[in-house]
């Protein structure tokens, strides 16, 4: 079956610009996580959602963090007026409940100049 | 607090077996992960253990004690294709997974 899939696979932003990231989890799945990846550091969570419920975001570095699920399904990660210091790697993954494990999409690689 | 630790780098020979060790501190959890992740890819799922003890799953086998926050991965006969990051991660009371910097393997012929 299908796995996390995430777009775009890589986004270049001008400094100030709104991008938005989408992520598609595995069908069935509750839970969806989103994690921020520096280079060469592990993943750090953002936010998470049971269904449609955002019920962790104390991962989110700042009020232009924003995420979304309002299906319950399909995910959308927004930041809006990037800076450069939000270029990383984000990753969305899914899991059946919270407890189990979690599998990760491809990620979106955002460069912000 | 949270913390996780982990060798930055390991180098081993092809065949040859190479411990990664882990450690941790946290006042909640819920088991502990080990992810592989190759350069420009997703972390994939390799072993959990929320109980103490070995679990053994193929040419990888992983380690925990809850008691010491310690936990290793172990990989046996490595092969070039083993050369990757792995990752040791924790799963919290609230459910996300508080990850380790990761370590780069790097296997030789």
């Amino acid at each position: 079956g299908a796995g996390v899939s995430q777009s775009p696979r890589y986004k270049v932003a001008k400094r100030g610009q709104d991008v938005a990231l989408r992520c598609d989890p595995i069908s069935g799945h509750v839970s969806l996580f989103w994690y921020q990846q520096a280079l060469g550091q592990g993943p750090e969570f953002l936010t998470y959602f049971q269904n449609e419920a955002q019920l962790d975001k104390s991962g989110l570095p700042s009020d232009r963090f924003f995420a979304e699920r309002p299906e319950g399904s399909v995910s959308t990660l927004k930041i809006q007026r990037t800076q450069q210091e939000d270029s990383a790697v984000y990753l969305c993954a899914s899991s059946p409940p919270v407890q189990e494990t979690q599998y990760f999409g491809p990620g979106t690689r955002l460069l912000v100049l | 607090g949270q913390n996780i630790d982990q060798p930055t780098e390991m180098t081993a020979t092809e065949g040859a077996i190479v411990q990664i060790n882990c450690t941790y501190q946290t006042s909640g959890f819920n088991g502990l992960f080990w992810y592989q992740q190759h350069a420009g890819e997703a972390p994939t799922f390799l072993s959990y253990n929320v109980l103490d003890g070995l679990e053994e799953k193929g040419r990888f086998s992983s380690f925990l004690s809850r008691s010491k926050g310690y936990s290793y991965l172990l990989l046996k006969e490595l092969q070039m294709k083993d050369s990757a990051s792995y990752l040791c991660a924790f799963l919290t009371r609230s459910y996300k997974l508080s990850f380790g910097a990761g370590t780069t393997v790097t296997v030789r012929a």
